[in-house]
């Protein structure tokens, strides 16, 4: 069975950083590209950063550029998401999420986990 | 950035009825257009993708339509397990992805 838990969230202070990981398994980590999606309370999904199976590429929204690095180790098949300068409005539930195929939907999601930008 | 619109922001179906839900983007995404059902605490789960096909397990009740910007879920006859947030997301712009605002369905 494909599964992905997710692990890393907590409170933290406006400006700090964080870091989540999600680990993979059931599946051939190295052949898929992952994402990070986020959901602030009540609100909708907003996709944060994807990164290709291989590493190699990766993307941002505009939102997190600069702040956010999303990695991997398929050694360990493991994704991650390394946040700084966090703010209030990065506060969200973070999902990671498995791409079907190339450039694909996301077909396997975490439970998520929960992260807190408050003083 | 595509700009993904849903419509209604809720829907109220009694069960057994059939439920249409649309989105709208604001530039062609072809066929890139994917639809999740999100339930209260539980992760979204893909329902549809290349706007037409069904995932892996999910049932025939549940149907994707359309192309360019204008898409269509349609949920044939709800049973009390559809009742959720179903959101819609396109993947043709991979340096953008984005979603829409969702549409909840409710009992009537």
């Amino acid at each position: 069975e494909m599964q992905l838990v997710e692990s890393g969230g907590g409170l933290v202070q406006p400006g700090g950083s964080l870091r989540l990981s999600c680990a993979a398994s059931g599946f051939t980590f190295s052949s898929y590209a992952m994402s990070w999606v986020r959901q602030a309370p009540g609100k909708g999904l907003e996709w944060v950063s994807s990164i290709s199976g291989s590493g190699g590429s990766t993307y941002y929204a505009d939102s997190v550029k600069g702040r956010f690095t999303i990695s991997r180790d398929n050694s360990k098949n493991t994704l991650y998401l390394h946040m700084n300068s966090l703010r209030a409005e990065d506060t969200a539930v973070y999902y990671c999420a498995k791409v079907r195929n190339y450039r694909d939907a996301f077909d396997i999601w975490g439970q998520g986990t929960m992260v807190t930008v408050s003083s | 950035e595509i700009v993904m619109t849903q419509s209604p922001a809720t829907l109220s179906v009694s069960p057994g009825e059939r439920a249409t839900l649309s989105c709208r983007a604001s530039q062609s995404v072809s066929s890139n257009l994917a639809w999740y059902q999100q339930k209260p605490g539980q992760a979204p789960r893909l329902l549809i993708y290349g706007a037409s096909t069904r995932a892996t397990g999910i049932p025939a009740r549940f149907s994707g339509s359309g192309s360019g910007t204008e898409f269509t879920l349609t949920i044939s006859s709800l049973q009390s397990e559809d009742f959720a947030v179903y959101h819609c997301q396109q993947y043709n712009n991979w340096l953008a992805l984005t979603f829409g605002g969702g549409t909840k369905v409710e009992i009537k």
